[in-house]
């Protein structure tokens, strides 16, 4: 059964400081995988998608890698501005098709300004 | 497009009574999925339909929860008799034809005293 694990499960950083969040799995054999944000009492934001060919995706001050073979991935956050305080869902797909969806319990990030 | 949209937002209601959550995925997509967000154990699926026929309800806690997609825009979460314990945040989400990424609603927060 597929696992996810992010840690650490809540960061807090200074405005303007770069940061990584750290998401792993224990199946390696995963088709893509997403990271959403997640605003307090709202529900799940898109950021990026990366697909099993991709080694990563970049949108704005965000980038996100993808290792399948040492089942990690990482979101790299540029720059952090308050505005970035949320919690960070990091979630797997299952095999080419499948609806498997596993989710990590997030890292809940709060930027000070 | 208005996204996948969730009816009610809230929920408060007494032990023993009956709940219903409602979804109207995106239009097009073909694929539902119900899923459940709580502190303890992070989002989980709770059933999965695809081309309105239930496909994997594995995930469905107890037989008092019970899920119904009788047209390709509604899909409907009961449960009969509600617990405590199943206070919270219960997700929908939808996927096209032949896609991967699943797109989330806002959610409904139930609470159950």
């Amino acid at each position: 059964k597929q696992e996810v694990t992010q840690i650490p499960a809540a960061l807090s950083v200074p405005e303007g400081e770069n940061l990584v969040l750290n998401c792993s799995f224990t199946d390696s054999a995963i088709y893509n995988l997403q990271w959403f944000r997640q605003d307090p009492g709202k529900g799940l934001t898109s950021l990026l998608l990366i697909q099993s060919s991709q080694r990563e995706q970049t949108s704005g001050r965000l980038n996100a890698s993808l290792d399948k073979s040492s089942g990690r991935s990482t979101l790299y956050i540029a720059a952090s501005q308050p505005g970035d305080s949320a919690t960070y869902l990091c979630a797997v797909y299952g095999g080419a098709g499948s609806y498997q969806l596993t989710f990590g319990k997030g890292t809940k990030l709060s930027v000070i300004p | 497009d208005a996204g996948v949209i969730q009816s009610p937002r809230h929920e408060v209601t007494e032990m023993g009574q009956e709940v219903t959550l409602r979804c109207k995925p995106i239009s097009g997509h073909n694929s539902l999925f119900w899923y459940r967000q709580t502190m303890m154990r992070g989002l989980e699926l709770l059933i999965y339909f695809n081309n309105n026929v239930p496909i994997d309800d594995s995930g469905m806690p107890e037989d008092r929860f019970s899920a119904k997609m009788p047209n390709a825009s509604f899909s409907t979460l009961k449960i009969q008799p509600s617990e405590p314990r199943d206070s919270a945040v219960y997700f929908c989400a939808s996927r096209g034809q032949g896609a991967v990424e699943q797109y989330f609603g806002p959610g409904t927060r139930l609470t159950v005293t």
